[in-house]
């Protein structure tokens, strides 16, 4: 089963317009972190934002925010003010807390392609 | 400048050889990570090292081979015996502090193709 779940493969938006992202996550873990990153075409990939799962409040990056809906396993990212260079693609990722056997690696979503219209 | 470097960014491979990928960072951090990332998927850990002289497998080792011998480098093998090759590796480090809020930061990643 899919532990990160991002359901839009594609989205468009207009320029100076907010959008958001979604990202829905499966873990019985109680302390984990989920992080986003973009990735244009150029392919390096850039830490935009992290949320954690002890947080109370939801994390703010200038124009990147995201809404974090624990009890609904939902953490969105909402791009404010789109600008052409935010066409790329964006994935969401978790990592669980340490436990033996789960190698610190971060777990992937498919990625959503975001293409930003003047 | 503080980062990770990944060098080459173009890499071209006839079937049958072994090749290196180089991946550099000044960023002073203690782990470091192989991810291969196909395309329409999100990326897969092929190594990851906690500290120096040490590393362990990730999801899809078989074919791949790691070194770290020293804290800034971490270079990744492609063997022959790795069936399907031809993807984008990234590599990333991060400070390690052993939880979850401990952030991985990336290269700008090598486009390996095997001719």
């Amino acid at each position: 089963a899919q532990k990160i779940t991002q359901t839009q493969p594609g989205m468009f938006v207009q320029e100076k317009e907010a959008v958001t992202l979604d990202c829905t996550y499966d873990t019985s873990d109680p302390s984990y972190g989920l992080f986003w990153y973009k990735q244009p075409s150029s392919g390096e990939m850039i830490f935009l934002i992290y949320q954690g799962s002890y947080d109370q409040q939801n994390a703010t990056e200038g124009r990147y925010s995201l809404n974090f809906q624990k009890a609904r396993k939902s953490a969105n990212l909402v791009i404010s003010a789109s600008q052409l260079g935010d066409s790329a693609m964006y994935f969401c990722a978790m990592r669980e807390g340490y436990n033996a056997g789960n190698n610190r690696k971060l777990i992937w979503g498919l990625g959503t392609s975001l293409a930003v219209n003047p | 400048d503080g980062g990770i470097t990944q060098s080459p960014k173009y890499l071209f491979r006839k079937e049958g050889q072994n090749v290196t990928l180089s991946c550099e960072q000044n960023l002073n951090h203690d782990a470091m990570y192989w991810y291969r990332q196909d395309p329409g998927q999100g990326l897969r850990l092929i190594y990851y090292s906690q500290i120096v002289n040490d590393f362990q497998k990730g999801d899809i080792a078989e074919g791949y081979s790691v070194s770290r011998e020293k804290k800034e480098s971490f270079p990744l093998t492609v063997t022959s015996a790795q069936k399907n090759p031809t993807a984008f590796y990234l590599c990333a480090s991060s400070m390690e502090r052993g939880i979850s809020t401990d952030t991985q930061y990336f290269g700008p990643g090598t486009r390996l193709t095997v001719l």
